[in-house]
């Protein structure tokens, strides 16, 4: 059953720790990107990776890292230098010349 | 001015109305448009994706791009509650890798 898995659903933080959200496909996509998403502004891209070990900055990329080791896998690491962290995250994966994006579930980060 | 433009709603219709949603864009180099269905606290699912100028059927669903007037309208025949969702446009340009623009959404409500 393919498909883009994010865990965790819901995630609790205090202010000034570092936090990683995880991604995993199993759609053979080499494209993945990470977007946040906040009431009123749509969806913002903060990363995206084309290909294993390549990654770009989006938009909004200030106070996030991600890596690419494994095609599956695209980590994002919301660090304590993002501002206003809390908000829901959405990871995504495409075939990398195609232009439909496959979105999974999403997690929920509060930064208290 | 924002690229792409789209009135958030919430507009409600009782069940069984043709439901038209609709985007404007400013960037004419916009090839490639989507609609997405996302529910409360879920990530977007893929419905639509038309290339150019046009319309598109799929079931229940026609999408249509008006590049003349950079519009692209998805109308929803016999809506169900089921329906009822946020719908986000979005839009790429052609060639390679193109950063995907979506628009706000807007929130549907089909009352039974």
């Amino acid at each position: 059953d393919g498909g883009i898995t994010q865990s965790p659903k819901y995630l609790f933080r205090k202010e000034g720790q570092n936090v990683t959200l995880s991604c995993e496909q199993n759609l053979n996509h080499d494209a993945m990107y990470w977007y946040r998403q906040d009431p009123g502004q749509g969806l913002r891209l903060i990363y995206y990776s084309q290909i294993v070990n390549d990654f770009q900055k989006g938009d909004i990329a200030e106070g996030y890292s991600v890596s690419r080791e494994k095609k599956e896998s695209f980590p994002l690491t919301v660090t304590s230098a993002q501002k206003n962290p809390t908000a829901f995250y959405l990871c995504a994966s495409s075939i990398a010349q195609d232009y439909e994006q496959y979105f999974g579930p999403g997690t929920r980060l509060t930064v208290t | 001015q924002k690229e792409v433009e789209q009135d958030p709603g919430p507009l409600s219709v009782p069940e069984g109305a043709i439901v038209s949603l609709n985007c404007t864009y400013s960037n004419s180099a916009f090839q490639y448009f989507m609609w997405y269905r996302q529910y409360s606290r879920k990530g977007p699912e893929l419905l639509m994706y038309t290339y150019s100028s046009g319309n598109k059927e799929d079931g229940r669903f026609t999408a249509q791009v008006d590049k003349s007037s950079k519009y692209i309208s998805l109308f929803i025949r016999d809506s169900q509650p089921s329906d009822s969702a946020t719908y986000l446009c979005a839009m790429s340009r052609t060639g390679g890798y193109q950063k995907v623009t979506f628009g706000t959404g807007t929130k549907l409500q089909v009352i039974p």
